[in-house]
């Protein structure tokens, strides 16, 4: 199992540019989630997608923060335009079906996008 | 909302126990976990605990659950270098879903030889 594959690792961009941030999840998970890891506020999910269909966006900062999943292999993270507040580490998740009531939480992660906008 | 609490540093000596330490406010979660994230890394769901035990443990691993006081425990016995990491204590609401996960601040663990 690949896990979960992020790109790119590394991303260094200039205030105003357009940023795309990509994700495969694990095969057969039917959950992905954003998240954003920076010192001050440590981890935030972003936005949250069941079935491809995003369910949560409200820890999307603002406008300029899109995220799609156009199928169950694939999403993309986007600001635009970025700028240098948005330096951080972007983590994309996915966690597979619940089988029983009450199971669930674990999440597997990537291993991040580091974000710099100058 | 949930609020959980971790002390953002600890230091140990390599062969000695380690204990992170987490208080939350929210008595209805029904999953605990401890995630672990390596430098460079994503976050790594080391173990779990459910709300109805008191104890679980798994080899180097012992996590404590006192629901009275709301506080969670992860003793790493024998603490080696390669435990250098930051430790997650996560909620997980009564319904278990990932999506309503509530991360605390993570406390780095240093490992001095």
């Amino acid at each position: 199992d690949a896990g979960v594959i992020q790109s790119p690792r590394h991303e260094v961009t200039e205030m105003g540019q357009e940023v795309t941030l990509r994700c495969k999840p694990i095969s057969g998970h039917n959950s992905l989630f954003w998240y954003r890891q920076t010192m001050m506020r440590g981890l935030e999910l972003l936005i949250y997608f069941n079935n491809n269909v995003p369910i949560d966006d409200s820890g999307m900062p603002e406008d300029r923060f899109s995220a799609k999943m156009p199928n169950a292999s694939f999403s993309t993270l986007k600001i635009q335009p970025s700028e240098p507040r948005d330096s951080a580490v972007y983590f994309c998740a996915s966690s597979p079906p619940l089988r029983l009531a009450g199971e669930g939480g674990e999440l597997f992660f990537g291993e991040g996008s580091r974000l710099t906008v100058l | 909302g949930e609020d959980v609490e971790q002390s953002l540093f600890l230091s140990v000596r390599e062969g000695d126990s380690s204990v992170i330490n987490c208080t939350y406010t929210d008595s209805s979660s029904t999953y605990l976990y401890w995630y672990k994230q390596e430098p460079g890394a994503g976050l790594q769901l080391l173990t779990y605990i459910f709300s109805n035990m008191d104890m679980k443990q798994d080899q180097r691993l012992t996590v404590l659950l006192n629901k009275k006081d709301k506080h969670l425990s992860l003793r790493i016995a024998d603490t080696q270098t390669g435990d250098s990491a930051i430790y997650f204590c996560v909620l997980a609401l009564s319904s278990g879903s990932a999506r309503q996960l509530t991360f605390g601040s993570g406390t780095q663990l240093t490992v001095l030889p």
